[in-house]
Order: C-alpha cells, then sequence, then structure tokens
C-alpha cells in the first residue's frame, strides 16, 4: 500500500524566513501530488498539485513545490514565509489508475510562523 | 468551501450512543468521502461512494456506516459511539473528470465521553 511520510511535525520560523516542508511517499507508480493546507479553525484548501510535466509547481500564496522522481519526493518551499502561513499542512497522494483515485495523506506539519 | 456543507460542527455524545453526522454539497460532484483526523495521524479514510449506488470502505471503517442517500448527501454514522472515535470528521467530494482533486467541508468536532 503507498504511503506518504512527513518528517517534520512541527516546524517553528520567524517572518521572512525561508520554508522547505518534507514529503516522500513509497509507491513506485505514476502518482499525482498534493499539498493541502489547513489553517486554524477551516478546512483543508488545495494548496497546489502537481499531475505531469514541469517537476516544479506553483501554487497559491507564493509556495511551491518540486517532485523529484528518483528520491520520491515532492517538498513545499516558500522563500519568505509570513505570519498567516501558520497552519497545519498536509502532503497526499494518489495513484493514477482509474477508479482508485483516493488520497492519501501524511500525518501533517504544523507551522508556526513568529512575528 | 461553501458548498460542502456539514452538520452539526460541533457535538458531544456519551459512549453507546447513535450518532449521524451529515453532508450536503452543491457542487454536483459524484464522488463522496469520509475522513477523520486525529492530532499526529493526519487524515485516514472512512468511506467513500463513487456515486448513489456505490459504498466502498477505506481504510478505517469499523465501527461506522453510511449512506448515501443522493447524489449530494452522504450520511456518516457511528451506531455506538466510542471514546476513541472522538476526532474532527471531514466530509470531501470530488469530480468524476478531476477525481484527483477534492473539496473539503468544514469539518465536525466529535466528541464521545
Amino acid at each position: 500500500a503507498q504511503s506518504v511520510s512527513q518528517h517534520n511535525h512541527h516546524v517553528i520560523l520567524s517572518e521572512a524566513a525561508s520554508l522547505e516542508l518534507g514529503c516522500n511517499y513509497s509507491y513506485g507508480g505514476t502518482v499525482n501530488l498534493f499539498w493541502y493546507v489547513q489553517y486554524p479553525g477551516q478546512h483543508l484548501q488545495l494548496l497546489l498539485k502537481y499531475f505531469s510535466g514541469d517537476p516544479l509547481v506553483k501554487g497559491i500564496k507564493g509556495f511551491e513545490a518540486e517532485f523529484i522522481k528518483s528520491k520520491f519526493s515532492f517538498n513545499l518551499r516558500k522563500p519568505s514565509v509570513q505570519w498567516s502561513d501558520t497552519a497545519e499542512y498536509f502532503c497526499a497522494v494518489t495513484k493514477t489508475n482509474f477508479g482508485n483515485e483516493k488520497l492519501t495523506f501524511g500525518t501533517g506539519t504544523r507551522l508556526t510562523i513568529i512575528p | 468551501d461553501a458548498d460542502v456543507t456539514q452538520t452539526p460542527r460541533n457535538r458531544i455524545t456519551k459512549t453507546g450512543k447513535r450518532i449521524m453526522l451529515e453532508c450536503s454539497q452543491t457542487k454536483g460532484h459524484d464522488r463522496m468521502y469520509w475522513y477523520r483526523q486525529d492530532p499526529g495521524l493526519g487524515l485516514r479514510l472512512i468511506y467513500y461512494s463513487f456515486d448513489v449506488k456505490d459504498i466502498n470502505k477505506g481504510e478505517i471503517s469499523d465501527g461506522y456506516s453510511v449512506s448515501r442517500q443522493a447524489q449530494a448527501k452522504f450520511s456518516l454514522s457511528l451506531e455506538s459511539a466510542i471514546p476513541n472515535q472522538t476526532a474532527l470528521y471531514f466530509c470531501a467530494t470530488s469530480d468524476l473528470r478531476v477525481p484527483y482533486e477534492q473539496y473539503f467541508g468544514p469539518g465536525t468536532r466529535l466528541t464521545v465521553t
């Protein structure tokens, strides 16, 4: 079964610092990759997605992620974080074969930005 | 996303009680999902439905049941609630044509005492 690992459980940064959150998945076939964000008290929202093509994907609010197939990774980055980026971030993966589009989520990384 | 609504938003219930969580969507999506979120465990899939007549178990379906009353409604029931079912429950939907993108409701915080 596929799995998703997020090794950083809680990250604390100061405003303007650069961010990189790790995500690794275990499935060896073709996958689609996602980052979701959950702001305090809110539901999950899609931050960005990778289906195919350019492995560097840009999402909302200045976030980007890079798919490195050889490393089974899809790390999330932002060059300069803001206090409003405080949230929980979830990486998710699904296989591409039709009929099996179930998202498998990582355990999440809680990001706290200090003003 | 106001297109996916969940009721109730918060619920406290006692061990052994039956409880139903409801999800409605106006996005016109065929597919609906129920997840639970626990601290440190992320989101885990309980049940999913690809259309009204198609119900499937997820990775943690024991102790839960679902009903897809219509394309727009998908309910989750706890037949006899137990304290370790205390969690945040999310409903999600996706479009058959873009099945990989899921849209989440605001969540139901359930506490079983």
